[in-house]
């Protein structure tokens, strides 16, 4: 079984852009979650879709936004892009009630 | 956000010594995970938790639910250099509303073995 994939892996904006990350979950899974990390901050929970509804919000600003698609893969967005958003993107897919697996990442660098 | 206390941050090992890592938090999860990353990529799941004292092994590791469910252990004997990356515990909790998790991450353990 494939494994999740996100794309693009390396991303380089400047301040202001938006920017738009994808991630494909493996086959089956209808929960995706993304995740910002970062050195200072660590894992940070973005937010979750199941069944293209967004279940639950993480503490960050309005800028962040997500969507997924009627075939579970997930799209975020980033608007407005700041120096602080600069880390790693990571999206995770599992079952509900399950364990949850990560892919590789986009690594966005905001300058 | 909400995090757990991981620790040690960092260990530097002999190839062949027994590594020892730990989390705790004021909060309970009904689920433990336990992560590696490596670099440039995402965490990979190593062990997963799924009740209060369970105690579970995958190869050379083994972890353990702590019986309040506010803590964890991961355990890695006779390293070896392939296990240099660094280690996250993760607590899995159900969001009051139902039917959704999130993961609340450690901080990360470094571990360097030295061949």
């Amino acid at each position: 079984k494939a494994g999740v994939t996100q794309t693009p892996r390396y991303l380089i904006k400047t301040r202001g852009q938006q920017v738009t990350l994808s991630c494909s979950p493996i086959s089956g899974h209808r929960s995706v979650s993304w995740y910002q990390q970062t050195p200072g901050q660590g894992l940070q929970f973005l937010f979750e879709y199941f069944s293209e509804t967004q279940r639950n919000k993480g503490n960050f600003p309005g800028r962040f936004s997500g969507r997924q698609f009627s075939n579970s893969r997930s799209e975020m967005n980033v608007s407005t892009l700041e120096l602080g958003d600069s880390a790693l993107y990571l999206c995770a897919s599992g079952h509900p009630g399950s364990t949850q697996y990560f892919g590789p990442g986009t690594r966005l660098t905001v300058l | 956000g909400q995090q757990l206390n991981q620790s040690p941050q960092s260990m530097f090992i002999q190839e062949g010594e027994d590594v020892s890592m730990n989390c705790t938090s004021s909060s309970i999860f009904n689920t433990w995970l336990w992560y590696k990353q490596e670099p440039g990529e995402g965490p990979v799941l190593l062990i997963a938790l799924y009740k209060a004292g369970e105690l579970t092994s995958n190869g050379r590791l083994t972890a353990q639910f702590g019986i309040t469910r506010k803590d964890s252990f991961l355990n890695i004997s006779a390293s070896i250099p392939s296990d240099v990356g660094i280690y996250f515990c993760a607590g899995q909790q159900i969001w009051p509303q139902g039917g959704s998790e999130k993961l609340v991450f450690g901080k990360g353990t470094k571990l360097t073995v030295n061949p």
